[in-house]
This record gives structure tokens, C-alpha cells and sequence, in this order.
């Protein structure tokens, strides 16, 4: 079945420094690949979306890159900031008429200043 | 534009009650999903509801049920409460059956069964 692999937590940043967070996935068909983020006590947000191979998502300095060969959705940013402090959830939906999506466990994000 | 609305934001419950909780989609959506979100974990799919009948379920049990109205706002229905059941439920809309575009979340409703 489908599945996604996200880097084990917690990760801790000092502000401005560089940000990977590694995510597989595990999928049959042609997923839409997916990150959303979670702020404390909220609910999820989609941060990004790609939605073919060699598609790049990008949204408030954070990027990632579809890569099929690699079957890799890495999240990335430059530098990054206390108030992107929260938790990032890798997902994928799968396939034509895929009506779910399959989440990573998250990854929790700590940015001090 | 009002986003994904759930309510109540937190419930507290015992083993063996049943508990509903409710949803209201984005405006212009008519489709929804459930997922249960256990502490520590990732979003895990129970069920999507599109023209008010259940098209997809993930591998919950029968206890899980829902319902979607004419209005496209649904209920979760949980029976036979257990420990195990605690968890903060999310409600995501879209418009139509595929999520190949965006699924949009609600808050959620916290749940502790006790």
C-alpha cells in the first residue's frame, strides 16, 4: 500500500539557518505529492503541492522538488525563522480517483533565536 | 470565505459512550474527508463523504459512521467509546472525489475518552 517516510524528529534550528526535512514516499500510479504544516493547537495548512515528476511546490520561502527517480519530496528552505515553529506532515494521494491522503508521522520543528 | 469549521473544539467522554462531532466544509466545497490524528502521529483517513453517500472508508472499524447533508456539512459518529479512541479528529474539504488538488483542514475536535 501507499506510504510516506519522514526524517525522524524533533529538529532543532538555530534562526536563519538551513532547513531539510527528507521525505519518501511509497505509491502506486503517479501521486500528488503534498506538505502541510501544523502550528500548535491548529489544525493542518498546506504549505505545498507538486503534482508531477520534476514539478517544484514553493510557498513562503519553503521549496520541493517531485523527484520520481528518487521517489523523494524533500522540503527545504533557505533560512528560516522562530515563527516556523511547528510540525510538517509529508502526504501523497495516489493514483486517478485517489480520495485520501497518506500522511508521514510528521517532523516537529524548533527555531530559536 | 469562511474556511472548514468543526465543532465542538473538545470533548471529553467515557468508555462506552458514543460521541458526534460536526463539520462544515469550505464555501464551495461539497466534499469531506475525516482523519483521526492520534498525539505524536500523522493523519490517518476514515472517511470520505460526496453527494451525502460514503465513497471511500480507511481501516477504521463499523463503530466509526458518518453522514453528510444536503448542505454538504457532515457528522462523525463514534460508538462503543475507547481508550484508544482518543484523538484530535480533522475535517478536510474539496470540491469534488479526488484530493489530487487540495484538501483543506479544519481545526479539529480534541477527544479524550476517559
Amino acid at each position: 500500500g501507499d506510504s510516506v517516510t519522514q526524517m525522524e524528529g524533533p529538529v532543532t534550528l538555530s534562526e536563519e539557518a538551513f532547513l531539510t526535512i527528507n521525505c519518501t514516499y511509497t505509491a502506486t500510479g503517479y501521486p500528488s505529492l503534498f506538505w502541510y504544516v501544523q502550528y500548535p493547537g491548529e489544525g493542518l495548512q498546506l504549505l505545498l503541492k507538486a503534482t508531477k515528476a520534476d514539478d517544484k511546490g514553493s510557498n513562503k520561502g519553503f521549496e520541493a522538488t517531485y523527484r520520481k527517480e528518487t521517489t523523494s519530496f524533500h522540503l527545504e528552505k533557505g533560512s528560516v525563522q522562530v515563527s516556523d515553529s511547528a510540525v510538517y506532515f509529508c502526504a501523497l494521494a495516489s493514483g486517478a480517483g485517489s480520495y485520501q491522503l497518506t500522511f508521514g508521522k510528521g517532523t516537529k520543528l524548533s527555531v530559536i533565536p | 470565505d469562511a474556511g472548514v469549521t468543526q465543532s465542538p473544539t473538545h470533548l471529553i467522554k467515557t468508555r462506552g459512550q458514543q460521541v458526534t462531532l460536526r463539520c462544515s466544509p469550505k464555501s464551495g466545497h461539497d466534499t469531506v474527508s475525516w482523519y483521526q490524528q492520534a498525539l505524536g502521529q500523522g493523519p490517518q483517513f476514515i472517511f470520505q463523504y460526496y453527494e451525502e453517500e460514503e465513497r471511500q472508508r480507511g481501516n477504521f472499524p463499523d463503530r466509526f459512521s458518518g453522514h453528510q447533508f444536503p448542505n454538504y456539512s457532515s457528522e462523525l459518529n463514534v460508538n462503543a467509546l475507547l481508550l484508544g479512541d482518543s484523538a484530535l479528529y480533522l475535517c478536510a474539504s474539496n470540491l469534488g472525489l479526488a484530493v489530487r488538488d487540495t484538501q483543506y483542514f479544519g481545526p479539529g475536535t480534541r477527544l479524550t475518552v476517559l
